[in-house]
């Protein structure tokens, strides 16, 4: 089955600064790939995804690039602020039946 | 647009005693359904998941079951809880074989004693 591994599992930066977190995969046949956002006490929330057949994506201050052929994807979050704080969580899926996730990485962002 | 419930948002409950956690989705069909726990707030273990009615798949052994009565509706039961039941339990839809998310709802704070 499919192996996600998800880096860093903490990361703290300054208000302001760009996070950036990290995942692969070793399913070469996953071609979905969504990122959530778990603030304390709640559900995870998609926040952005990329399939296969694109490179990079942007949604504001957020951006997710895909490298297929050294299966791995980022999270790239820019000017980050305070309520940035959070869980966040990679995931990669085949078919959309099943989900693989990421351990995790809680960033703390410091006003 | 899609929603999903589940209830109740808290439960405490003694070891021994039974569990019923029902999630139900709302503005779709025959969507996928999930129910995972997190423990200490960290990473998502799968449970149970459905491709439609009566269709469960177990994906840990353990004394959690799952059923789907209903097309958007999804029970996680337990005959007898143990202490390591605790944590906070997720469920969650996705469309059937599509590229796309899994959408999950507000989640079940649930503390055995």
């Amino acid at each position: 089955g499919e192996n996600v591994e998800q880096h860093p599992s903490t990361l703290s930066v300054q208000e302001g600064d760009s996070a950036v977190i990290k995942c692969t995969y070793s399913d070469s046949a996953s071609n979905y790939f969504p990122w959530y956002k778990q603030e304390l006490g709640k559900g995870p929330q998609l926040i952005i995804d990329i399939r296969s057949n694109v490179g990079e994506k942007k949604d504001q201050r957020i951006a997710v690039t895909l490298n297929k052929t050294a299966k791995h994807f980022s999270l790239h979050i820019t000017e980050t602020q305070p309520e940035d704080s959070a869980v966040y969580f990679c995931a990669a899926s085949t078919t959309g039946n099943q989900f693989y996730f990421g351990t995790g990485t809680s960033l703390t962002v410091i006003p | 647009s899609q929603t999903i419930h589940q209830w109740p948002a808290t439960l405490v409950q003694p070891v021994g005693s039974p569990l019923s956690l029902e999630c139900t989705v709302e503005g779709t069909s025959n969507p996928n359904l999930y129910w995972y726990r997190q423990a200490a707030g960290r990473g998502l273990q799968l449970l149970f998941y459905s491709v439609g009615i009566g269709q469960i798949s177990s994906e840990v052994p353990q004394n959690l079951s799952a059923s789907r009565p209903q097309d958007r509706q999804f029970i996680l039961s337990s005959k007898k809880l143990l202490l390591s039941d605790s944590g906070f339990y997720l469920c969650a839809w996705s469309v059937l074989l599509a590229e796309s998310g899994q959408y999950f709802g507000p989640g079940t704070r649930l503390t055995v004693t």
